[in-house]
């Protein structure tokens, strides 16, 4: 079984300041990681995945991540945040050879930018 | 590229009434999926499709059916509508899984349920 925590459901930060989104996961089998964005009335879009390999993912819009086995987690950066950031973002997980039927999300954390 | 579009995009029904969702893709998409969000929850799977004529049940299917008669289309329905049912409910389609699976849905914009 997998499941997903997003700690903290409304995360508020200046503009400019650093984004910092919290994803702690658990799987029996070797983690895929995703995280989504959701812009107002929008669908959800992949911003970044972890599958194999390098741990430190880039993905769109100056996001990354960094996956810790150790510390089984998944936590979304940017270093200097923008008013477009302002979204939900929704963390996710699956395994190999699983089907994406199998992604299994957290609640969402709704990203606030102050100007 | 239109890429999945869901209709209608706003409806109101009163209990007991009943309804379909349609989504389409353009993708040539093999498998569709039906989530419902709400706040708190995120996303939970309805049901999905693995191909034409094919479907299954997901995380929270009771109350739902579901019916995929043709690659590009997969549509929901509410037989008897309640008011647990108000929700907002997205389509999602993703190339074939397993092997291939990269883990990217993609989205519709969503349809918007309340029922009174």
């Amino acid at each position: 079984a997998q499941s997903v925590t997003q700690l903290g459901s409304h995360v508020s930060v200046s503009e400019g300041a650093l984004v910092l989104l919290r994803c702690n996961y658990s799987s029996s089998v070797p983690p895929y990681l995703f995280w989504y964005v959701q812009y107002p009335n929008q669908g959800l879009q992949l911003l970044l995945k972890y599958t194999t390999g390098a741990t430190l993912v880039k993905g769109i819009n100056g996001f990354e991540a960094e996956f810790k086995k150790s510390e089984t987690s998944f936590h979304l950066t940017k270093p200097s945040a923008h008013m477009s950031d302002a979204a939900e973002y929704f963390c996710a997980v699956s395994g190999p050879f699983q089907g994406a039927q199998k992604l299994v999300f957290g609640q969402g954390t709704r990203l606030t930018i102050n100007p | 590229n239109a890429g999945v579009t869901q209709t209608p995009k706003f409806r109101v029904l009163k209990t007991g009434q009943s309804m379909t969702l349609l989504c389409a893709q353009d993708m040539n998409h093999e498998y569709m999926y039906w989530y419902r969000q709400d706040p708190g929850m995120g996303l939970r799977l309805i049901h999905y499709s693995v191909g034409e004529g094919t479907t299954a049940k997901g995380e929270v299917p009771d109350g739902y059916n579901v019916s995929r008669l043709k690659k590009q289309n997969f549509l929901l329905g509410l037989e008897s509508a309640a008011p647990s049912q108000t929700s907002v409910y997205f389509c999602a389609s993703s190339w074939t899984s397993g092997r291939a699976n990269t883990g990217e849905l993609f989205f519709g914009e969503g349809s918007r349920l309340t029922v009174l």
